[in-house]
């Protein structure tokens, strides 16, 4: 049973350009998060979504930055028009339920923006 | 709104010590906390999970303690070696929420 897969692992944008993540849970896992790590700061949460429905996008910028995660294929993550400050970590992680299942996260995608 | 601690920031021990790294947070209507570890330019790997009805979890050489009364848990990690090296994260399941609110994290740095 693969773990939950992210590509890519890094990625290198010029300010303007679009970022496009992509994650897919563990086999069995339809929740779906995503998390965002600054440097030198803590994990933040950034969006939760199930099966071609955005639950929770509290933690997610009002500008620029979107989720998915449709009924076939991996949850994407998109920043459009990408700026210095978006640079960081972005790891995705999946459980199999609601209520505070344990949650397996992947490996991230580091995005620098230059 | 949940906030998590992790105290100390950063820890050095010699090889074989016994160690505790504790992490609080302020608001008790947690599901579950979890704590994790992450190696420079890593994921994260979950070591052990405590539910809001548990007092504490074992896994080999870590044992974790959940106290939802005084806001509290604790990563007790017996006998360290070398590999144990890593930043150790804690991460508080929300109640009423599905997210988990992390602290900095501990960096641990255990010397041969």
């Amino acid at each position: 049973n693969a773990g939950v897969m992210q590509n890519p692992r890094h990625l290198v944008r010029r300010r303007g350009q679009e970022a496009r993540l992509r994650c897919s849970p563990m086999k069995g896992h339809s929740h779906v998060y995503w998390y965002r790590q600054l440097p030198e700061e803590g994990l933040k949460f950034m969006v939760y979504l199930q099966k071609e429905n955005i639950i929770d996008e509290s933690g997610m910028p009002k500008e620029r930055f979107s989720a998915e995660f449709p009924k076939e294929g991996p949850s994407i993550l998109r920043i459009q028009q990408v700026v210095r400050g978006d640079s960081a970590a972005y790891f995705c992680a999946s459980s199999p339920r609601q209520g505070g299942a344990e949650a397996f996260f992947g490996q991230g995608t580091r995005l620098t923006v230059v | 709104k949940q906030e998590v601690t992790q105290i100390p920031a950063a820890l050095s021990v010699p090889e074989g010590e016994n160690l505790v790294l504790n992490c609080s947070f302020t608001d008790s209507a947690i599901y579950n906390l979890q704590w994790f570890r992450q190696d420079p330019g890593k994921g994260l790997t979950s070591l052990l999970l405590i539910q809001s009805s548990q007092r504490e979890q074992t896994s080999g050489r870590l044992n974790a303690s959940l106290d939802k009364s005084s806001g509290r848990s604790t990563l007790y990690i017996a006998a360290s070696q070398p590999g144990d090296s890593a930043t150790y994260l804690c991460a508080a399941f929300q109640g009423g929420s599905e997210k988990l609110v992390f602290g900095k994290g501990t960096k641990l740095t255990v010397n041969p």
